[in-house]
């Protein structure tokens, strides 16, 4: 199993861009994730997905849209890209099986936008 | 005032010391507590839960006091491998999808 994967892992964009990151996992996980990382700031919420075709808004969801029409994929698109939106964005899953749940996260996105 | 605070230190500890961290969260619902593991430019990892009864996993023990909200993380024995950022994470369960919040880290490097 390849766990989480993410795409790409690294992009460069300018200022007013677009672009989506894919995130994939075959673990069968019904729960989905996407967090930023920026430095001082620890790891953020920008938006999860509780199941194929149900998204909801995290910490920090404006400028980012998020689709998840197939279960083992969550994606999460920038509109319009701004230079606040430089960070490392992490993917993540889990199952709701046994309590606490384990997140799994994929290996990051490295974005710049200039 | 942040959810859930780390002293980023770094902590530059020697092999074979022992090495503790804390972590204060400031959410009395939270749930469910966790250790991060968290190598340079990779992605976290879960080391530990955290129970009220406390737990050990090897060379790591894990406490938590709710009367205080407080995490810790005790490290014995360290090994070079040790070297990593430790995320301290707290959770909030709403109809089982859990929210997690994390500190921002406290960075560990094991000196030979």
């Amino acid at each position: 199993n390849a766990g989480v994967t993410q795409t790409p892992k690294f992009r460069v964009l300018k200022t007013g861009q677009s672009m989506t990151l894919l995130c994939a996992q075959d673990m069968n996980h019904e729960y989905m994730y996407w967090y930023r990382q920026d430095p001082g700031m620890g790891l953020r919420l920008i938006h999860y997905s509780v199941g194929e075709g149900t998204t909801a808004k995290g910490e920090v969801p404006d400028g980012y849209n998020v689709s998840r029409l197939k279960k083992q994929n969550f994606l999460l698109g920038l509109e319009s890209a701004a230079p606040s939106q430089t960070s490392v964005y992490f993917c993540a899953s889990s199952y709701p099986s046994g309590v606490p749940y384990e997140q799994y996260f994929g290996p990051g996105t490295r974005l710049t936008v200039t | 005032r942040k959810e859930v605070e780390q002293d980023p230190g770094p902590f530059n500890v020697p092999e074979g010391a022992t090495v503790a961290f804390n972590c204060t969260y400031s959410n009395s619902a939270s749930q469910s507590f966790f250790w991060y593991r968290q190598d340079c430019r990779k992605e976290p990892k879960l080391l530990m839960s955290v129970y009220s009864s406390g737990n050990e996993d090897g060379r790591f023990t894990a406490q938590l006091n709710r009367a205080s909200q407080y995490i810790s993380l005790l490290i014995r024995d360290s090994k070079l491998s040790d070297s990593a950022t430790y995320l301290c994470v707290a959770s909030i369960s709403n109809f089982g999808n859990e929210k997690l919040t994390f500190g921002t880290g406290t960075r560990l490097t094991i000196i030979p």
